[in-house]
């Protein structure tokens, strides 16, 4: 139980191309999902929390606008990196809190998408 | 703010030979303390959370204790695929959403 998903894994683009990654709550619920990004021999450093229905909050120094959040429904969050740029290349990975679980707090993680910008 | 500071940062270790990882933390009323394990590549795996002082929590070769200022991960006579980062995180009770403040983690290799 607690599986999710993360498409693509890995995603090659040119600098000032759009890129969609989605994150999928396979086997539950989440009404909050989490974006992270990590760079290498790096920590997780939290850029946005995604609750279903609502806009998603923000980290200081993350530009909402270009990276997009969109949380549709209670199985799928997705982020959208608008016109990216090399420093933008880095490991995008979701979580997702499972409403259902009494260990509520849990946050359970994807398997990471791998961004290049070129 | 809240902080997490973990050590050591790398642990070289040969097969059975136990260990224990360190998670120091800085928080303002701890709702808790979440240890996960990531391969490289790969998104992080939960592997416990830690509530209070005093609580302990066993999965395998593993152990995680939690004091109110840092917590221990216990790795007894560890095994190859024991290898991995080891990443500790807090959440804070005022926390809006329930936002994980993470280490630097600790990166472990056990040698055959």
């Amino acid at each position: 139980g607690a599986v999710v998903s993360q498409h693509p894994s890995r995603v090659i683009c040119k600098s000032g191309t759009s890129v969609k990654i989605e994150c999928r709550s396979l086997d539950f619920q989440a009404t909050t999902m989490f974006w992270y990004r990590q760079f290498p021999k790096q920590s997780l450093m939290l850029m946005a929390t995604s609750n279903e229905g609502s806009k998603a909050t923000y980290e200081q120094g993350v530009e909402k606008d270009k990276f997009l959040i969109n949380h549709a429904s209670l199985t799928l969050s997705t982020l959208t990196v608008t016109s990216a740029h090399p420093e933008d290349s880095s490991f995008y990975i979701c979580s997702a809190r499972d409403r259902g679980r009494s260990s509520y707090n849990e946050q359970f993680f994807g398997p990471g998408t791998r961004l290049t910008v070129l | 703010e809240d902080q997490v500071t973990q050590s050591p940062e790398a642990l070289r270790l040969q097969e059975g030979e136990s260990s224990s990882l360190n998670c120091s933390y800085t928080v303002s009323g701890l709702r808790g303390l979440f240890w996960y394990r990531q391969d490289p590549g790969k998104g992080p795996e939960f592997l416990f959370t830690l509530y209070s002082a005093g609580e302990e929590k066993e999965k395998e070769r593993l152990k995680a204790t939690l004091t109110k200022k840092e917590s221990f991960l216990h790795i007894t006579a560890p095994k190859p695929e024991d290898s991995a980062t080891y990443l500790c995180a807090v959440q804070a009770l005022r926390q809006y959403g329930n936002k994980l403040v993470f280490g630097a983690g600790t990166i472990l290799r056990v040698k055959s």
